[in-house]
């Protein structure tokens, strides 16, 4: 079965300092993408970064670059110059198969940046 | 701009109360999924749908149903309320040819 793990429950950085974020996952699926979520306390569920299994080049958006590991079956988020906007819950996801299917979630990553 | 709406934000119900939610999109997406937010937890999918009419279950099932009767609406019924049902319950909406989700704004139910 497919499985998504952060093992960060809570992480703190510095303004402008740069951050990562780990996530692992499991699957036995070729074909898979892995999202990113930005959830600030209002709760609105943010689209941050996409990567897909079959892309060779690691993505980026912005400040938002996803650090993909396919032998590790990682795909760490790494936020460069963190902002004090960033502090939020962060959701790694994997969705298995077909673009638009289920989205398995990790427990979530709290980032809080100090001033 | 593209919505999932949930009908209400915040709710409060009784324990063996029967609870609708509800959750309505305007992108003309196939896919629909309910998911509860729990700390410590992430999100764990309950039910999803793929078409009108059809339902699968998720990770987390029990206690709860879903009706899909119209493309756009997709409800979540939780057919005797109890207390570990107390959560934040989040809509989203995805269609097949993109990697795009859209998530609704969330509705946080508490059983009392």
């Amino acid at each position: 079965a497919q499985k998504i793990t952060q093992t960060q429950p809570g992480m703190f950085v510095q303004e402008k300092e740069a951050v990562t974020l780990d996530c692992t996952y499991d699957t036995s699926d070729q074909s898979y993408g892995l999202f990113w979520y930005k959830q600030p306390s209002s709760g609105e569920m943010i689209f941050l970064i996409y990567q897909g299994s079959y892309d060779e080049q690691n993505a980026t958006e912005g400040r938002y670059s996803l650090n993909f590991q396919k032998a590790r079956k990682s795909a760490n988020l790494v936020i460069s110059a963190s902002q004090l906007g960033d502090s939020a819950m962060y959701f790694c996801a994997m969705r298995e198969g077909n673009q638009g299917g289920k989205l398995i979630f990790g427990q979530g990553t709290e980032l809080s940046v100090k001033p | 701009d593209v919505k999932v709406t949930q009908s209400s934000r915040y709710l409060v119900k009784r324990t063996g109360e029967k609870v609708f939610l509800e959750c309505v999109q305007d992108m003309d997406h196939e896919n629909m999924f309910w998911y509860r937010q729990d700390p410590g937890l992430g999100l764990r999918l309950i039910y999803f749908s793929y078409d009108v009419k059809m339902k699968e279950k998720g990770d987390i099932p029990e206690g709860y149903s879903v009706s899909r009767e119209k493309k756009e609406r997709f409800s979540l019924i939780l057919e005797s309320a109890s207390t570990n049902q107390t959560s934040m319950y989040l809509c989203a909406s995805s269609v097949g040819q993109s990697y795009g989700y859209t998530f609704g704004s969330g509705t946080r139910l508490t059983v009392v």
